[in-house]
């Protein structure tokens, strides 16, 4: 069973860079595209980009100026920047992967979840 | 940028209710659309694909249907379990979600 796990600070000051990782188990980062999707406090999901094994980014234009997606298949992770940030980046953060190997597809793993707040 | 627009916000309804919660997109999407349910503190939850399709695991008593722009999840007979948060998202053109619609307990 393929599990994602979050991990990176939990608190980030205003204008510095939101960094976290999602480690993947159970499979192979091969073959998939993988994402970050965030959800602020009491609000809804909010897709922020995806990448592939080899590398290739789709970001969401809200999130273009400021967000780097990357992917280390050796160590089964990928990993998302998000620089600038402010109050309104605080959410929870989740990584996660669709059902088959294109994107043209439901996401089907989560990982748990990061509560991210941006506080000086 | 494809936008999705889920309707209505809340729902309130009684155990043994059907309910049925809308989803529009604002271009064609075919049937490139799914459905989830989340509950406070939890990931997101898969119930259904390509707008009709349950996911394994997901009882029938949700059904989804609608194409193009315009689609809808029922809930018939509400059980306890299915008080949450639903959302649907695109995945035709990059992924985009419904801001979202809370069922809750009348």
């Amino acid at each position: 069973q393929v599990q994602l796990q979050e991990w990176g600070p939990g608190l980030v000051k205003p204008s510095e860079t939101l960094s976290l990782t999602c480690t993947v188990s159970g499979g192979s980062i091969s073959s998939f595209y993988w994402s970050w999707i965030r959800q602020p406090p009491g609000k809804g999901l909010e897709w922020i980009g995806y990448i592939s094994d080899s590398g290739s980014t789709k970001y969401n234009p809200s999130f273009e100026s400021r967000v780097t997606i990357s992917v280390d298949t050796p160590n089964n992770q990928f990993s998302l920047k998000l620089t600038s940030v402010t109050a309104a980046d605080t959410a929870v953060y989740y990584c996660a992967r669709p059902q088959n190997s294109g994107t043209s597809a439901p996401v089907v793993y989560w990982g748990q979840g990061s509560l991210v707040t941006v506080s000086s | 940028d494809i936008q999705m627009t889920q309707s209505p916000s809340t729902l309130s309804a009684s155990v043994g209710d059907s309910v049925t919660i809308t989803c529009r997109a604002s271009q064609s999407i075919a049937t490139w659309l799914a459905w989830y349910q989340q509950k406070p503190g939890k990931a997101p939850k898969l119930l259904i694909y390509t707008a009709s399709s349950l996911e394994s695991g997901v009882p029938s008593r949700f059904s989804g249907s609608g194409s193009g722009t315009e689609f809808t999840l029922t809930i018939s007979s509400l059980q306890p379990d299915d008080f949450a948060t639903y959302y649907c998202q695109q995945y035709y053109t990059y992924w985009a979600f419904g801001q979202g619609t809370k069922v809750e307990i009348k």
